[in-house]
C-alpha cells in the first residue's frame, strides 16, 4: 500500500498567519490527492481534490499544490475556524491511504 | 438537502458481527460512489471499503477483506457494512461519505463531498 507522510504532525500559528502543510507519497500518484478538514467531534470537509481543485464553497484561501509524491496544502490567512486537522489522502490506487494529520493549534 | 445518516453502531463482544447502515436523502443515490471510513477512538481517519454506484465493484482495505462486506440497496438509498470476525482493533467511529467522482483528461478522481455524522463501533469483551 502506498504510504503517506504528512508534515508536520502538528502546527501552532496565529490568526493572520500563512501556514504551509506537506504530504509526501511512498510512490508517484500523479495528482491524485485530496485534502480533508476535520474539527473535534465532526465528520471530515472536503477542501481541495485532484491536487488543486478547490471544491465549491471553501474560500480561496486555501490552495492545493503538487504532483507525482510530493504536495502541500497552504492556507494564506488564517481564520479563526482554520484551527483543526488536516489530512491528504491519495486515490492512485487500492487500498486509499490517509496521511497520519496535521493538528493546526492556535498559537 | 443532500444528507448521510449512519445508524447502526454499538457494542460487539471480539469475534461478533455487527452491520452498520448509511441513508441517503436528497441527491440520486445509484449514480454515485460511496465510501466508508472509520476513525479509531484519538486516532486518525483510514479508508475502509467502497462500492459503486450499480454495486458491481468493491474495493477493501487488507485488513478488513474476507471480514468485512460493503453492499446497497438502491431502493431503499443505503449502503450497508457487514462486519464478522470483529477484533479490538475495529473498534472506530464509521463514517460514510459519497464519492463525487471528478472527471478529467480519461482520469477519475476522488472526491468524498458529502460525509454522515458517523456511527460508534466499540468491539470489547
Amino acid at each position: 500500500a502506498i504510504q503517506m507522510t504528512q508534515s508536520p504532525s502538528s502546527l501552532s500559528a496565529s490568526v493572520g498567519d500563512r501556514v504551509t502543510i506537506t504530504c509526501r507519497a511512498s510512490q508517484a500518484i500523479r495528482n491524485e490527492l485530496a485534502w480533508y478538514q476535520q474539527e473535534p467531534g465532526k465528520a471530515p470537509r472536503l477542501l481541495i481534490y485532484a491536487a488543486s481543485r478547490l471544491h465549491t464553497g471553501v474560500p480561496s484561501r486555501f490552495r492545493g499544490s503538487g504532483s507525482g509524491t510530493d504536495f502541500t496544502l497552504t492556507i494564506s490567512s488564517l481564520q479563526p475556524e482554520d484551527f483543526a486537522t488536516y489530512y491528504c489522502l491519495h486515490d492512485s490506487n487500492y487500498p486509499r491511504t490517509f496521511g497520519q494529520g496535521t493538528r493546526l493549534d492556535i498559537k | 438537502e443532500e444528507q448521510l445518516v449512519e445508524s447502526g453502531g454499538g457494542l460487539v463482544q471480539p469475534g461478533g458481527s455487527l452491520t452498520v447502515s448509511c441513508t441517503a436523502s436528497g441527491f440520486t443515490f445509484n449514480s454515485y460512489w460511496m465510501v466508508w471510513v472509520r476513525q479509531a477512538p484519538g486516532k486518525g481517519l483510514e479508508w475502509v471499503a467502497n462500492i459503486k454506484g450499480d454495486g458491481s465493484k468493491k474495493n477493501y482495505l487488507d485488513s478488513v477483506e474476507g471480514r468485512f462486506t460493503i453492499f446497497r440497496d438502491n431502493a431503499k438509498k443505503s449502503m450497508y457494512l457487514q462486519m464478522n470476525s470483529l477484533r479490538a482493533e475495529d473498534t472506530a467511529v464509521y463514517f460514510c461519505a459519497r464519492d463525487l467522482t471528478y472527471v478529467s483528461d480519461t482520469y477519475y478522481y476522488d472526491a468524498f463531498d458529502i460525509w454522515g455524522p458517523g456511527t460508534t463501533v466499540t468491539v470489547s469483551s
